[in-house]
Order: C-alpha cells, then sequence, then structure tokens
C-alpha cells in the first residue's frame, strides 16, 4: 500500500539559509499534517491543511510557512533558519470524515542547521 | 496542565516477557482518540493501536493491547512476549474533538529496552 512520501529524507543547511519540505499524502488523503520533533524531545504539531485550506496552527514560527496544493501535496518552507530547527520533521495525511484509526506518518525529513 | 503524561521515562524488560507502559490523558472532550506509536531508532513514527473514546472493548492489535480506564483517564499500553526488536520509543498520543482536524499531542515518550 502506498504510503506518505517526505522528500528530502535528509537535509543539512547552514544558519540564515533557507529550506524547503515537502510532503506527498497518502492517494486520496485530504488532510496533512506537520510535526517537528527536537532531538529527545516527543512531536509538536505545527500545522495541518485540510482541502487546501490551513486548518489548525500549533507552535508554529514565523519564519515557517506552509501550503497545501491542487493535487494535496504540501510543503513547508522555512526561512532563516536558526541552529534550534534541526529535528526531524514529519508529515501525516488522513482522510476527513472516516471512522479515524490512525494518522499515517511519513519516514520523516531529518533536518540539520549548522 | 500536561494532556499526555507517560511517567516512565524507561523501562526494561525481558524477551518474552509482557511489559506495561503507562499513559494517563486529561481533556473535557466527550469524544477522542487515543494512539501510541513506536519509534524505533531509525526515526519512523510506527501506529501500533487505537482506542476510541466511545470503544466499549479494550483494543487489541497482535502482542499490542491497549488497557483502557475512561474513568481513571488512563491507556495503558500492554506488550506481551517482548521481542529484542520491540525496543524503541513509545509515543502515546491524543486526539481531541473531531470532524476534518484532528492533530495529535504527543507525551515524552518511553524508552523500552528489551534484554535477551
Amino acid at each position: 500500500a502506498a504510503g506518505v512520501i517526505q522528500s528530502p529524507r535528509h537535509l543539512i543547511k547552514e544558519k540564515r539559509e533557507t529550506a524547503t519540505l515537502k510532503c506527498y499524502p497518502i492517494p486520496r488523503h485530504d488532510t496533512v499534517y506537520w510535526y517537528q520533533q527536537g532531538p529527545g524531545q516527543d512531536p509538536q504539531f505545527l500545522i495541518s491543511f485540510y482541502e487546501k485550506m490551513q486548518s489548525d496552527k500549533g507552535s508554529i514560527p514565523d519564519r515557517f510557512s506552509a501550503q497545501q496544493f491542487s493535487d494535496y501535496h504540501s510543503e513547508l518552507n522555512m526561512s532563516s533558519l536558526e541552529l534550534g530547527d534541526s529535528a526531524l520533521y514529519f508529515c501525516a495525511s488522513s482522510l476527513a470524515g472516516t471512522p479515524m484509526v490512525e494518522q499515517y506518518f511519513g519516514p520523516g525529513t531529518r533536518l540539520t542547521v549548522t | 496542565a500536561q494532556k499526555i503524561t507517560q511517567t516512565q521515562p524507561g523501562m526494561f524488560v525481558q524477551e518474552k516477557e509482557a511489559v506495561t507502559l503507562d499513559c494517563t490523558y486529561d481533556t473535557s472532550d466527550q469524544s477522542y482518540g487515543l494512539f501510541w506509536y513506536k519509534q524505533p531508532s531509525s526515526g519512523e513514527m510506527i501506529f501500533l493501536i487505537y482506542q476510541g473514546s466511545y470503544d466499549e472493548q479494550n483494543a487489541t492489535e497482535g502482542r499490542y493491547s491497549l488497557n483502557f480506564q475512561k474513568a481513571r483517564k488512563s491507556a495503558n499500553l500492554v506488550i506481551s512476549a517482548s521481542q529484542l526488536g520491540d525496543s524503541a520509543m513509545y509515543f502515546c498520543a491524543m486526539r481531541e474533538g473531531g470532524g476534518s482536524n484532528y492533530k495529535l499531542t504527543f507525551g515524552k515518550g518511553t524508552l523500552l529496552t528489551v534484554n535477551p
């Protein structure tokens, strides 16, 4: 079965640079979530999209922005990167309106800011 | 206040024995869902088991079962017949409300080590 795809899997950037993370949800899933997991931390919700509209926002810095495109893939854009942005970034997808059993997580993008 | 509390930062278990990982939650919603995820050292987040707040029976998935005690607001994960491959970080998470958006709130996790 198709899973959530995230690219790139690993990314190394320098401080003050920009980064773009991509997420391709499971086919027919209409909702995408982004989570940030710092080293030794639990995942923290950043932002979500339903049918290409932002549906909820968590502790996402103003330097970050995201969107969901017409094909339902999503991109997380991160600017003016800081050392503290080094983390594992997960994308998850789901289908709204279904008896929810699980939120399908992608493999994550490991971002290292040097 | 913490919405999800996992009081065991680390747990050790002998191979083939059962282990219980604790999780308590705090919500005022009537409709919510509780999840357990496994995160091995490679980093991926693997779904294990789900319990809905209206489910009357405890969820089971193979060697995993969820001991759901609604009045006590606890949702403990029981792993039977532990295997070396079960060594990983385990996160309890909660989804509140319903509809089209259900972000997850995670606990701090429990690092399980299975000893041979």
